[in-house]
Parts: structure tokens; sequence; C-alpha cells
């Protein structure tokens, strides 16, 4: 098993200009979850997922959008790109099976820079 | 957003000390969890704790869950090179709750001198 995979690992940006990070799972698992990880100031959550098809706001959700069209996949987009939003960026999926409901399992992240 | 603190929020240590770090949070949790992140990686579950006052041991880490639900400690015990890292503790308000959402300290820099 792969676990969660990131693509891309790096990516620049400029101001406005927009793109889609994507996050595959191959553990089956139900809940998936992007957070963005800035110094110092620990995982913040931007959005979820409970399953297919339906998403939810997290803690810093604003100039993001999600999608998950498929179980394994959850999209993260940036319309329309700023500096604030350079960042490091994670994503997580956990399953009622694994452990119960606590153990998320992270990927390797996506190192964004928008200039 | 549910806030956790911390502390401290950096460590320089010679190998073979020991290292505490604690977490504490103004609401009650019900699941306190410990990570690890190595550079360039994402975070890696190190130890689970699901009852107050539960002391968990994994190698040489043990971690309690504080008696009044609102705390939390790392110990590291004979540290070496390869526990340099960033550590972060996480909380779940109610178990199986809010769709498995954890909420996360700011993490301790731990730096190991050889």
């Amino acid at each position: 098993n792969a676990g969660v995979t990131q693509t891309p690992k790096f990516r620049v940006l400029k101001t406005g200009q927009s793109m889609t990070l994507l996050c595959a799972q191959d553990m089956n698992h139900e809940y998936m979850y992007w957070y963005r990880q800035d110094p110092g100031m620990g995982l913040r959550l931007i959005h979820y997922s409970v399953g297919e098809g339906t998403t939810a706001k997290g803690e810093v959700p604003d100039g993001y959008n999600v999608s998950r069209l498929k179980k394994q996949n959850f999209l993260l987009g940036l319309e329309s790109a700023a500096p604030s939003q350079t960042s490091v960026y994670f994503c997580a999926s956990t399953s009622e099976l694994a452990r119960g409901w606590n153990e998320q399992f992270f990927g390797p992240g996506t190192r964004l820079t928008v200039l | 957003g549910q806030q956790l603190n911390q502390s401290p929020q950096s460590m320089f240590i010679q190998e073979g000390e020991d290292v505490s770090m604690n977490c504490t949070s103004s609401s009650i949790f019900n699941t306190w969890l410990w990570y690890k992140q190595d550079p360039g990686e994402g975070p890696v579950l190190l130890i689970a704790l699901y009852k107050a006052g539960e002391l968990t041991s994994n190698g040489r880490l043990t971690a309690q869950f504080g008696i009044t639900r609102k705390d939390s400690f790392l110990n590291i015990s004979a540290s070496i090179p390869s526990d340099v890292g960033i550590y972060f503790c996480a909380g779940q308000l109610r178990r199986g709750s809010t769709l498995g959402r954890l909420y996360f300290g700011r993490g301790t820099q731990l730096t190991v001198w050889p």
C-alpha cells in the first residue's frame, strides 16, 4: 500500500494563478482532510470530507475549495492564489476501522509558494 | 476553534538526555495523541491515549493523559539524534464525533546534539 500520496510535491505560483492539489489514499478510508502548516502555527484544518460527494469547512477555509468525486481522492483548489497561501499543505485520511476515529494518516506534503 | 497550548516551543538537548513536553487545553478532550514530524515529511502517530490518567509507552517514549482531561505529557528518555523533529499534540473532543476531527498544538521543535 502506498498510503496517502500527494501531488505535486512543490509548486511556485504567481499571485492570481489557480491550481489544484491532489490527494489520493489506497486504504479505503471514508474521511479525508486538508491541513496547512505554517511556522509556529501547527496544523490548521482547511476542509474535510466524510465521504464521496460530501465536504465541509474547517478552521481556515477562505480562499480554498475542495471536491471529493471519488472515495480515494480529495482535491484542494486555489482559484486565485495569494501570498498568504504560501504554506505546506498536508492531506490526511482515517476510517472508523483505523483503531477508532483517531489515527489520521498523513501524506508527505505539498510545499506551495505564492509570489 | 479549540486552542491547544503546547510547550516548550523548542528544545536543544544533548544526546542521552531526557525530554519532557506538554499540552494543555481549556476544553476537555476525550482522546489525546502525539505525532512526530521528520523534516520534509508528514506527521506520524507515536502514541494515542484514550482514558484519563492513562500512561502509555512506546519504546523510549511515554505519554500520559492528564486526570483533568485538559492536558497531556510526552517524555522521551535517553534521547538519540534520530529523535530530532517536531512533536505535535492533538486532541479530539468526543470520540467518534465531529467526524474524526483533531485539534493540534503548535508543536515542539526538538534538536539533539551528539
